[in-house]
């Protein structure tokens, strides 16, 4: 069975820029989680999708944002780059609601870097 | 407001020594925890979540509600064992993951 896919791997931005990262969950997953891994602040959630709707999102500015398609894949947007921003960002996918005990898997991630 | 705190960023310990990464958690209700691990070059994955009460790779964690702990515990460290580790608490209003920051765990010869 494949696992959760991210794309791209990497991507180099510059600061001002708008980037899309992509998920494509388990197949039978409906719930999608973005997560950012920046360099000593961990894993921090940022957005949480299910069925097609945002369920919760994380203490991130707005210029953070995504969407979930009818298929379950994600979109993460994020507007007007910042340097800060610079992270890998994972993406998880698990079983819909209503456990919240349902395992999360994890991709590979996309490793983002503003210049 | 919930949070989760590892207190050590690495842990280091010889093969067939016991290994304790700590793990604690502040947070009002009935928390879900769970541990999970990255292998070098691998992806994140479930090492263990707290409502099953099971044994993975000789880890267990037990649930303290008093101490508000969630420790993860191996008798006998192996070399492959050596990761990073991190503890998770589920989130109530949505079932995002809470994650501390992570222990390095190093297993020497």
């Amino acid at each position: 069975e494949a696992g959760v896919t991210q794309s791209p791997t990497h991507l180099i931005k510059t600061r001002g820029q708008q980037v899309t990262l992509r998920c494509s969950p388990i197949s039978g997953h409906t719930s999608v989680y973005w997560y950012q891994q920046a360099l000593g602040l961990g894993l921090q959630f940022l957005l949480w999708y299910d069925e097609g709707e945002e369920r919760n999102r994380g203490n991130f500015p707005p210029r953070f944002s995504g969407r979930q398609f009818p298929n379950y894949s994600s979109e993460l947007n994020v507007n007007a780059l910042e340097l800060e921003d610079s992270a890998l960002y994972l993406c998880a996918s698990s079983l819909g609601q209503p456990r919240s005990s349902y395992e999360q898997y994890f991709g590979p991630g996309t490793r983002l870097t503003v210049t | 407001a919930q949070r989760v705190t590892q207190p050590e960023k690495l842990l280091s310990v010889f093969k067939g020594a016991p290994v304790e990464l700590k793990c604690n958690y502040s947070y009002s209700g009935s928390p879900e925890l769970f541990w999970y691990v990255q292998y070098s070059r691998q992806r994140l994955q479930l090492l263990l979540r707290h409502i099953s009460r099971e044994s993975i790779k000789g880890f267990t964690a037990d649930l303290n509600k008093g101490e508000t702990s969630f420790h993860l515990k191996k008798p006998f460290a192996q070399e492959e064992d050596s990761a990073m580790y991190y503890c998770a608490l589920s989130s109530p209003s949505g079932y995002a993951l809470n994650f501390g920051k992570g222990t390095s765990l190093l297993v020497t010869p």
